[in-house]
């Protein structure tokens, strides 16, 4: 267990709904990181967070992907009209500045 | 219809022998790389981490090997036991890019006992 926990830990949907995951970092970690992992890959990053403060976005994420980190501590991520694509594990990770982050269990979304 | 699997490279030792993991990073202005040890359904577990201002750093069983000019990284683990079982991913972080970590494909390491 690192410390970094997310919820829920498996989702499953029908196309076209909502879904929105939350995690919980590490408590003296500033930065917190989104990512998403496909079957047999590694992470692709998709976003990240220090404090407050969206710094920084993938081009993997669309506009129907949203994150926020409202008090610079928990952040959720929302998806809106759920593609079959969007299926992955989504992971949240978290550091402290530049040093290395430790991941969650992450959730695993299957839309059907 | 017919699904096409994506194969890991897979290492396979016997335990007790060391094993050695290999990686090519994409990005010469890279400066900070990390392995990561994955269990199936978990996140990956971070296990050793390298600066670019250096060459080798060693932990508990693991030891990371950095060649900046061929763009290579390496991970040993000594004395691996089954429990090391695992897919390992390398992961770089390109200076002056923010904190995003890039990942590797991945190798999936078996011990047999």
């Amino acid at each position: 267990d690192t410390g970094v926990s997310q919820d829920p830990r498996h989702k499953i949907t029908k196309r076209g709904q909502n879904v929105t995951f939350r995690c919980d970092p590490i408590s003296e970690h500033n930065r917190l990181y989104w990512y998403r992992q496909t079957l047999g890959q590694g992470p692709e990053f998709l976003t990240y967070f220090q404090n407050e403060a969206q710094l920084e976005k993938s081009r993997l994420l669309s506009d129907r992907f949203s994150a926020e980190r409202p008090k610079g501590s928990f952040s959720t991520l929302e998806i809106q009209r759920t593609e079959q694509g969007d299926s992955a594990m989504y992971l949240c990770a978290s550091s402290f500045e530049h040093n290395e982050q430790f991941f969650g269990p992450g959730t695993r979304l299957t839309v059907l | 219809g017919e699904s096409v699997g994506l194969h890991l490279p897979t290492l396979s030792v016997q335990e007790g022998d060391n094993s050695i993991i290999n990686c090519a990073y994409s990005n010469s202005a890279s400066d900070y790389f990390i392995w990561y040890k994955q269990e199936s359904g978990k996140g990956p577990q971070f296990i050793i981490d390298i600066r670019s201002n250096m060459d080798k750093r060693q932990g508990q069983r693991v030891t990371v090997l950095l060649n900046k000019t061929v763009k290579h990284l390496s991970l040993q683990i000594a004395a691996t036991q089954p429990g090391d079982s695992a897919v390992y991913f390398c992961a770089e972080k390109v200076r002056n890019q923010g904190g995003k970590l890039i990942f590797g494909q991945g190798t999936e390491l078996s011990v047999k006992p």
